[in-house]
C-alpha cells in the first residue's frame, strides 16, 4: 500500500463550488505539506504543517485553507473555487528527525478541474 | 529567496545517448539538493539527493554532484534508455523555517528507441 495517498485522484467541479482535497499517510512523518503543480510553473507551496497545532501558509495560500484533523490527515480546502485553481495538487511529508536531506514523500496527486 | 533555475525542455534523446539536464540554485546559506522524477500519471519520486558541497547523489545510473562555487547540481546519465522518459524537477529544501522544498520548473525527456 502506498504511503501517502490522496483522495479524490481526479475532480471536475464547476465555479464557486466548495471542494476538499485529503491526504494520509501512514509513514508517521510529523510535517506535510501540500504544493500544487502548473505546467511551466513546477511546484508551489501553499500550506504546510509541522504538527496538529502548528498550520502555516505557504507562498500561495490565498483561496485556500487547511486542516490537520491528526498526525496522519492533512485536508486543503478551496472555500469558492475559480478556473484559475485548476491544477495538479500535491501532498508531502517529511521526518524532522531524518537529518540533513529532509527528503519529502509526494502522494500521487489529485488533478482539480474548475470550470 | 532561495530559488532553483533549471534547463527548459523539452528534451528528445535517442537510446544510449548521453543526458545532461542543467540547475542551478540560488539560497541563503547550505541547502540540500535534489532530483525527483516524474513519470507520466504518477507523483514525484525522489531520485537522488546530495547535502553539502562535493556530494555526489547517484542512482539508477543518474548522477548529480553538489557544486557550491558554481551553485549547480547538473544531473547526469551516460546512456539513457526509454524507460527514463519523465519529467525530471530540480529542487531545494533551506534547513530553516518551513524547510520546504523549492522546486525548478522541470525538464520533460522523451527517449527514443
Amino acid at each position: 500500500d502506498a504511503d501517502v495517498t490522496q483522495t479524490p485522484r481526479n475532480r471536475i467541479t464547476k465555479t464557486g463550488k466548495r471542494i476538499m482535497l485529503e491526504c494520509s499517510q501512514t509513514k508517521g512523518h510529523d510535517r506535510m505539506y501540500w504544493y500544487r503543480q502548473d505546467p511551466g510553473l513546477g511546484l508551489r507551496l501553499i500550506y504546510y504543517s509541522f504538527d496538529v497545532k502548528d498550520i502555516n501558509k505557504g507562498e500561495i495560500s490565498d483561496g485556500y485553507s487547511v486542516s490537520r484533523q491528526a498526525q496522519a490527515k492533512f485536508s486543503l480546502s478551496l472555500e469558492s473555487a475559480i478556473p484559475n485553481q485548476t491544477a495538479l495538487y500535491f501532498c508531502a511529508t517529511s521526518d524532522p528527525l531524518a537529518g540533513a536531506y529532509n527528503e519529502q514523500f509526494f502522494g500521487p496527486g489529485t488533478r482539480l478541474t474548475v470550470l | 529567496g532561495d530559488s532553483v533555475t533549471q534547463m527548459e525542455g523539452p528534451v528528445t534523446l535517442s537510446e544510449e545517448a548521453f543526458l545532461t539536464i542543467n540547475c542551478t540554485y540560488t539560497a541563503t546559506g547550505y541547502p540540500s539538493l535534489f532530483w525527483y522524477v516524474q513519470y507520466p500519471g504518477e507523483g514525484l519520486q525522489l531520485l537522488l539527493k546530495a547535502t553539502k558541497a562535493d556530494d555526489k547523489g547517484s542512482n539508477k545510473g543518474f548522477e548529480a554532484t553538489y557544486r557550491k562555487e558554481t551553485t549547480s547540481f547538473h544531473l547526469e546519465k551516460g546512456s539513457v534508455q526509454v524507460s527514463d522518459s519523465a519529467v525530471y524537477f530540480c529542487a531545494l529544501s533551506g534547513k530553516t523555517g518551513a524547510n520546504n522544498l523549492f522546486f525548478g520548473t522541470g525538464t520533460r525527456l522523451t527517449v527514443i528507441p
